[in-house]
């Protein structure tokens, strides 16, 4: 199985904040990665698609980059509306796996 | 607008059973992969399963942790998409979300999800 190891799990940042958050992944997975928000009791959003795609109504101030096994997902200047849980996920096979997640809260 | 409303969450003991059900609305259900992902309380996700689309003859996956107890099946005609739990255990005590892949190598679409709680 393909592991994702996202970093950090935790990250502290202030509004205004510019922030990256990496996912590696155990194999190489082209460019077949997603990212995802969730905020508490909701289910997640498509942020990222294909590694750099921004999913149609998503911010500018979102991107993503990688390919092969290292990726990132980078928060330009962070809003009050951004402090959430990210996920990355890869669709390169089965079974389709998540990163554990990045808790982004405010300092 | 693209809709997905889940059911079929509730109480069963270790051992029941339960089927869940999605409805779909606002895209052509039959053109896109559909699948399960749980989130167990306080947990990250995981995934579950997947029915292929119809060009792929909806064809099935599973995660190793459900394989031979869960069946995904879908039914085309009425927009609707389906997971048969077996067997189940406490660790399968999750919100499990209805999910719609966007044929781009992404899940787009979430349903609100509905809880699983297996506890005797």
């Amino acid at each position: 199985d393909i592991q994702l190891t996202q970093s950090p799990s935790f990250l502290s940042a202030s509004v205004g904040d510019r922030v990256t958050i990496t996912c590696r992944a155990s194999q190489g997975i082209s460019s077949h990665l997603a990212w995802y928000q969730q905020k508490p009791g909701k289910a997640p959003k498509h942020l990222i698609y294909e590694a750099s795609t921004l999913q149609s109504g998503v911010p500018s101030r979102f991107s993503g980059s990688g390919s092969g096994t290292e990726f990132t997902l980078t928060i330009s200047s962070l809003q009050p509306e951004d402090f959430a849980t990210y996920y990355c996920q890869h669709l390169n096979g089965y079974p389709i796996t998540f990163g554990r997640g990045t808790r982004l809260e405010i300092k | 607008e693209v809709q997905l409303v889940e059911s079929g969450g509730g109480l069963v003991q270790p051992g029941g059973s339960l089927r869940l059900s999605c409805t779909a609305s606002g895209f052509t259900f039959s053109d896109h992969h559909m699948d399960w992902v749980r989130q167990a309380p306080g947990k990250g996700l995981e995934w579950v399963g997947r029915t292929r689309n119809k060009a792929r003859s909806h064809s099935t996956e599973y995660a190793a942790s459900v394989k031979g107890r869960f069946t995904v099946s879908r039914d085309d005609s009425k927009n609707s998409f389906f997971l048969q739990m077996n067997s189940l255990k406490t660790e399968d005590t999750a919100v499990y979300f209805c999910v719609r892949d966007s044929n781009n190598y992404s899940f787009d679409y979430w349903g609100q999800g509905t809880l699983v709680t297996v506890s005797s």
